[in-house]
């Protein structure tokens, strides 16, 4: 199985700074997914993020507030940029994986922000 | 764009009732997730269906491609079932990302 590790977990942060939120995934996958959570609401897609290529945004998501890296294959970070409350969500990253018993979907621990 | 629509929003039952949680969605998909949500946020695939229906200890989950509809069952339901459920559709072939629904949550009292 893949395992994710996401950091940080959690963090409180001030009103226009930018926090960088990693994904290392223990094996080398093709696509990586970025989503959002906010408060009471579904996850909603950011990006997906591509090893050698631009990072794909869904529409409402621009490259200048969510930048997005990935460097190699196990890995990648989203950054959220001049944040304000409205940014306060989880956001978790995301890869498919085909196995022995089919294909699934692993996801990282998430990553709470609070913007105050 | 798919719209997900997860019924219903809230469940509480009691411990060893028969839990069924349904999802409509509205195009087309390769793949349809149940997904299990716990407070800390951490999300855990159970299942993943194309067609039929799926087994996994006390979960069962069904779909049926032609009506769109996919359920999620819970026998023998145990408060450490309690959760929030969501549905989640892909249509394509894993390349893109997901459309989820609001999910569902769960409440099993002892």
């Amino acid at each position: 199985s893949a395992v994710i590790s996401q950091k940080p977990s959690r963090d409180i942060c001030q009103r226009g700074t930018s926090l960088t939120i990693q994904c290392q995934v223990d094996s080398q996958v093709t696509m990586m997914f970025w989503y959002r959570q906010q408060p009471g609401q579904s996850l909603t897609l950011i990006a997906t993020a591509n090893q050698g290529s631009e990072a794909t945004y869904e529409s409402g998501f621009v490259i200048d507030k969510f930048p997005i890296s990935r460097p190699n294959l196990t890995f990648s970070t989203l950054t959220v940029s001049n944040m304000s409350p409205e940014d306060s969500s989880i956001y978790l990253c995301s890869v498919p994986r085909t196995g022995t018993s089919g294909n699934t979907i692993y996801f990282g621990e998430g990553s709470w922000l609070t913007v105050v | 764009k798919n719209e997900v629509e997860q019924s219903p929003q809230n469940l509480t039952a009691q411990e060893g009732e028969f839990i069924t949680i349904n999802c409509s969605y509205s195009v087309g998909i390769s793949a349809l997730h149940w997904l299990q949500q716990h407070p800390g946020g951490g999300i855990v695939s159970l299942f993943m269906l194309s067609s039929g229906k799926k087994k996994h200890g006390r979960l069962i989950a069904t779909i049926n491609i032609q009506e769109k509809h996919s359920s999620l069952h819970i026998t023998a339901s145990h408060p450490r079932d309690s959760a929030v459920y969501i549905c989640a559709v892909g249509s394509g072939g894993g390349a893109d990302g997901l459309t989820f629904g609001k999910g569902t949550h769960l409440i099993i009292q002892p």
